[in-house]
């Protein structure tokens, strides 16, 4: 079964300092796999989209890692500032293999980032 | 462009009553997702639509629940009769064809509403 596992659920940081969130997931066949912000009483924001051959990529001051051979990802929010308090939903696409499908997405539960001044 | 809209963003109705919530893709979109989201299973997809045409509804919960899309640019979701058990955040979304061929792997960016809250008393 495929599934998305987070990790913390939630943390507390304080203003201006840094925190990484970690995603694991058994998804296969692996397409991609994204982060998105998702704001309280606010819709989900994409931040980033990685496939298996890209291990970084940033946006602004978060920055993902993948390593799709331990099927592990990372979201690391650098100088945190007070509008990250959100959670952080890491999502995984597995290759459907019927060309006019597109992707099935499977969600992680979220992590919940506290920022305090 | 404005983004996803959806309405209403928030409903508070009777147990026993319809609830029709409504979604204007981004203009130029193939893909339409409705999600649901709930504290106990975080986000959950529903159905979603390809060219208007609904390609996977195995997240419909029960008969209850329906879905259309009469053209590009408006779906709905309706559930009749509404259950306490379906107050949750249902999320529309839309999305561009997935620029890929058999087999490829680039992803296509998904683009949420802000969400219709949804109290069933």
């Amino acid at each position: 079964k495929n599934q998305v596992e987070q990790s913390p659920q939630s943390l507390i940081i304080l203003e201006g300092k840094n925190c990484t969130l970690q995603c694991n997931y058994t998804v296969s066949p692996f397409s991609n796999l994204r982060w998105y912000k998702q704001d309280t009483g606010r819709g989900p924001v994409s931040l980033t989209i990685m496939t298996f051959s890209e291990n970084t990529k940033s946006n602004g001051r978060y920055t993902a890692t993948l390593d799709a051979d331990t099927k592990q990802s990372s979201l690391h929010i650098t100088a945190s500032q007070l509008s990250d308090s959100a959670s952080y939903i890491c999502v995984v696409s597995a290759l459907w293999m019927i060309k006019a499908a597109g992707n099935k997405l499977t969600f992680g539960g979220g992590t919940r980032v506290l920022v305090k001044p | 462009d404005a983004g996803v809209i959806q309405s209403p963003r928030h409903e508070v109705t009777e147990m026993g009553q319809e609830v029709t919530l409504r979604c204007k893709p981004i203009s130029g979109h193939d893909y339409l997702f409705w999600y649901r989201q709930t504290m106990m299973r975080g986000l959950e997809l529903l159905i979603y639509f390809n060219n208007n045409v609904p390609i996977d509804d195995s997240g419909m919960p029960e008969d209850r629940f329906s879905a259309k899309m009469p053209n590009a640019s408006f779906s709905t979701l309706k559930i009749q009769p509404s259950e306490p058990r379906d107050s949750a955040v249902y999320f529309c979304a839309s999305s561009l064809k997935p620029d890929r061929g058999w087999g490829a792997v680039s992803g296509n960016t998904i683009y949420f509403g802000e969400g219709s809250w949804l109290t069933v008393v």
